[in-house]
């Protein structure tokens, strides 16, 4: 099975800390994403990248960055955390040509 | 913005079929019609694609109607398990990576 992988389940951070949300995907996908779900607003891309060294701004990049130096890792980075971050954080792939997206389990945010 | 229009939650007793509705109206002749779920606390999950016929796999059935206007899921013999929220979804299929549009979804609960 493939296997999307968010490093931590859940994360505490406080307000002007840099955090890191890595997300590793086993299967060889050239595409990953990043996207944030919140109640009543559902999910939202964030990033996405659909190659090595590549991204693309979702829908809701203000405040994040992103990277892939690699083509199995793709981390999502707020560069100073604030409270209105605080959200579940969504990692999926996908191979190019094929109709699904492959989801990580996802990081629960709270930003104090 | 999404393109679909679905029940905000639905019941349904365990063994039976489960028949999600979906509306897309406004479909293009080149746009797929997607479904996916999501069980708490997890993300989403790829179920069944599909352009203008009915289509079946181990999970599930989707009916498209002629006019590709509405779209229903089926679950055929519903358990505990598919207590989740279930998103219908269209895109096109192109090349390269293509993000999802998620709406509210239906709100699934299978009684006992």
């Amino acid at each position: 099975d493939v296997k999307v992988t968010q490093s931590s389940r859940y994360l505490v951070k406080r307000t002007g800390e840099k955090v890191f949300l890595e997300c590793v995907q086993d299967m060889d996908h050239e595409n990953m994403f990043w996207y944030r779900q919140d109640p009543g607003l559902g999910l939202r891309l964030i990033y996405f990248s659909y190659d090595v060294k590549m991204k693309e701004k979702g829908d809701i990049p203000e405040g994040y960055s992103v990277s892939r130096e690699k083509k199995e890792r793709f981390s999502l980075i707020l560069e100073s955390a604030s409270t209105n971050q605080t959200s579940m954080y969504l990692c999926a792939s996908s191979l190019t040509g094929t109709h699904d997206h492959t989801f990580g389990s996802g990081t629960r945010l709270t930003v104090v | 913005d999404a393109k679909t229009t679905q029940p905000t939650s639905m019941d349904c007793a365990e063994g039976r079929a489960a028949n999600l509705p979906c509306n897309h109206s406004t479909i293009s002749g080149n746009e797929y019609v997607y479904w996916y779920r999501q069980i708490h606390s997890q993300g989403p999950q790829y179920i069944i694609h599909g352009l203008k016929n009915n289509e079946t796999n181990e999970m599930a059935s989707l009916i498209i109607t002629e006019d590709r206007k509405s779209s229903t899921l089926i679950l055929p013999h519903a358990t505990l398990r598919d207590t989740a929220v279930y998103y219908c979804i269209v895109r096109e299929r192109i090349q390269g990576a293509q993000k999802l549009v998620f709406g509210q979804g239906t709100r699934l609960t299978i009684n006992p």
